[in-house]
């Protein structure tokens, strides 16, 4: 129900897009957030935004670094990363709070999650 | 920020044991926490959120409890399926969301 797309190798200082698309319930009604683990390690939070992209959050980590954003149109969260370290690399999730209309950020659904590798 | 800190980092048992899973908090969560369930090479699995409602299709072997800033997870009889890494994660105080470092349940 949600399908992630773009992970891959960068080198550090480079961007890359994370792509998140729902399916099989009304994604517009939903918060969304990001959520990454890196290798071995545990997971951590990365952003979130509201219904209608009026609110989002970031950890401290990446804030002025990633955009989150979404196209209701399209059931479609993303991620835009820039300026990435590497301690950035991870496995990046896309997930769906149990609740809709709110940010009660609690989370029922997940991506595949998408490896996202910064190495020169 | 609050941190959450999960004991033991590593449990081990055999099937059939009842496991207790704790998590605690810098500071009060209220009632705002989950636990999630992760196996190797998968996305994690909500077990409990609003630290004692069990999430959409999980066994009753899993229950919560706890308020403030002690919870406890706790799984009555490990069947082979639940051996897997276990993290518990606040949503009162945030930003940041903050998860535990998590527990790794092993077969002994």
């Amino acid at each position: 129900q949600l399908l992630q797309s773009g992970g891959g190798l960068v080198q550090p200082g480079g961007s890359l897009r994370l792509s998140c698309v729902g399916s099989g319930f009304t994604f517009n009604n939903y918060a969304m957030a990001w959520v990454r683990q890196a290798p071995g390690e545990g997971l951590g939070w990365v952003s979130s935004i509201t219904v209608s992209a009026d609110n989002t959050w970031y950890s401290d980590s990446v804030k002025g670094r990633f955009a989150i954003s979404r196209d209701n149109s399209k059931s479609t969260l993303y991620l835009q990363m820039s300026s990435l370290r590497a301690e950035d690399t991870a496995v990046y999730y896309c997930a769906r709070p149990v609740n809709p209309g709110g940010t009660d950020m609690v989370f029922d659904y997940w991506g595949q999650g998408a490896l996202v590798t910064v190495s020169s | 920020e609050t941190v959450l800190t999960q004991s033991p980092a590593t449990l081990s048992l055999s099937p059939g044991e009842g496991a207790t899973l704790s998590c605690r908090a810098s500071q009060s969560v209220r009632n705002y926490l989950a636990w999630y369930q992760q196996k190797p090479g998968q996305a994690p699995r909500l077990l409990i959120y609003d630290a004692s409602n069990r999430a959409t299709g999980i066994p009753p072997r899993f229950s919560g409890s706890g308020f403030g800033t002690d919870f406890t997870l706790t799984i009555s009889s490990l069947e082979p399926e639940d051996f897997a890494v276990y993290y518990c994660q606040q949503r009162y105080n945030w930003p940041p969301l903050t998860f535990g470092g998590g527990t790794r349940v092993e077969i002994k």
